[in-house]
């Protein structure tokens, strides 16, 4: 069956650094693929996604990474903010293409 | 632009109880959604409607059924609540293509069976 899931459930770090969150996919037809982030007590928010054609793709300080071998994907922040502190979600669409898998979800927490 | 509301917020339900939750997206988006989010499990999609009088079962469909006469419009029932349905549920719209910024989600609506 489909599953997304995520490498690690926190991740704590120092504002100014970079942020790399982990997630793995198993369904190896899956050719779409998002990260979202979603604040305490909001709806998902879209970040950035990526086409499986694709292996990188940059957004504003932030950049997906896809590796289709080892079925891999990661969100990169550059300068995490306090204000990405937040609980980051990958998602892939369904093997009908239409509707959306998430993963586990990983808490990412800033402190100043 | 109201774009996706979902009613009501917040709601406490006893056991056997039918509970409706109702989602409204005012820019006529062809699909809709309804994902229910738990601690441990992220969100896990529960059904989906690619267009009006359409649905399909998503992961965990058991013990909800939906209905969409209306575009703009897809109620989620809890025809007999169980503990077990205690969560947060996510209503979200999308136009035809199913990409990833054109996904709306609503604010989410809390609900609590005792």
């Amino acid at each position: 069956g489909e599953s997304v899931g995520l490498h690690l459930p926190t991740l704590s770090v120092q504002e100014g650094d970079n942020s790399i969150i982990n997630c793995a996919y198993s369904n190896s037809a899956s050719d779409y693929f998002i990260w979202y982030k979603q604040e305490s007590g909001k709806g998902p928010q879209f970040i950035i996604d990526i086409r499986s054609n694709m292996d990188k793709r940059q957004g504003q300080r932030v950049t997906v990474l896809l590796n289709k071998t080892v079925k891999h994907l990661s969100l990169q922040i550059a300068a995490t903010q306090p204000g990405d502190s937040a609980v980051y979600f990958c998602a892939e669409t369904n093997q009908a293409g239409t509707a959306l898998i998430f993963g586990k979800g990983t808490t990412l927490s800033v402190s100043s | 632009d109201a774009g996706i509301t979902q009613s009501p917020r917040y709601k406490i339900t006893e056991t056997g109880r039918q509970v409706t939750l109702m989602c409204h997206q005012t820019w006529s988006h062809s699909y809709m959604f309804w994902y229910r989010q738990d601690l441990g499990h992220g969100l896990r999609l529960i059904y989906y409607s690619a267009a009006a009088d359409i649905t399909d079962k998503g992961e965990v469909p058991d013990g909800y059924v939906v209905s969409r006469s209306k575009t703009e419009n897809f109620p989620l029932t809890l025809e007999s609540a169980t503990r077990s349905q205690t969560s947060v549920y996510f209503c979200a719209s999308s136009p035809d293509t199913l990409s990833g910024n054109t996904i709306y989600f609503g604010e989410g609506s809390w609900l609590t069976v005792v």
